[in-house]
């Protein structure tokens, strides 16, 4: 169990609405890394980070913004939510360099009205 | 272009026959890593194996073993003596050296049958 919990778990919203995601990590761990699941496309990285105040672009950046202002915490934004943005949100962190291991929090169900 | 290939969308084996899930690779950074999951139908993404691309050997955790062909940018899931928990989707991703993203395949539905 790496420690990795997502806030809330499940969350309905409308069209237009800024959202904001919770990823929180009790061990330490420098990466974490945020993905969104559809079905047909796997898992599609949105933003990721390296350390406090370090974040990189993924594959599907548009429309989210992302902040770590302390280690155990990494924040997924939506600025304003459209439709298309309802999908399951993955928060995953990496456990290099000794095992190079790679764990996900439970997921969050976003629905976009 | 995808980085990251899995061919089989869906795959049906008896149980406790072996299982090969095939997954192809595109980069040009010699250090890479790639890693296998399991996702359950109860949703939870769980980490299987991870194979560097300098390992010398062949990734094995329990039942669990990883065909690395380097040449061939594959990095096949092999999975013995199948049982029916093993019925889920199999993602296949990689990490580059260069950067820190990890990008995933598109999956492969697994489905055991007894």
């Amino acid at each position: 169990d790496a420690g990795i919990t997502q806030s809330p778990r499940h969350k309905v919203t409308e069209t237009g609405t800024p959202v904001t995601l919770r990823c929180h990590q009790t061990e330490n761990h420098r990466y974490m890394y945020w993905y969104r699941q559809d079905p047909g496309h796997g898992l599609r990285l949105i933003h990721y980070s390296y350390g406090v105040k370090d974040t990189d672009k993924g594959e599907v950046s548009d429309g989210y913004s992302v902040s770590r202002s302390k280690t155990e915490d990494f924040l997924l934004t939506l600025e304003s939510a459209t439709s298309s943005q309802t999908s399951v949100y993955f928060c995953a962190i990496l456990d290099p360099p000794e095992r190079n291991e790679q764990y996900f929090g439970p997921g969050t169900r976003l629905t976009v009205t | 272009a995808q980085k990251i290939t899995q061919t089989q969308p869906g795959m049906f084996v008896q149980e406790k026959e072996a299982v090969t899930l095939d997954c192809t690779y595109d980069t040009s950074d010699p250090s890479y890593g790639l890693f296998w999951y399991k996702q359950p139908s109860s949703g939870e993404m769980i980490f299987l194996i991870y194979q560097g691309s300098y390992d010398q050997q062949n990734a094995t955790e329990g039942r669990y073993s990883l065909n690395f062909q380097k040449a061939r940018k594959s990095a096949n899931l092999v999975i013995s003596a199948s049982q029916l928990g093993d019925s889920a989707m199999y993602f296949c991703a990689m990490r580059e050296g260069r950067d820190d993203k990890i990008i995933f395949g598109k999956g492969t539905r697994l489905h055991i049958l007894p």
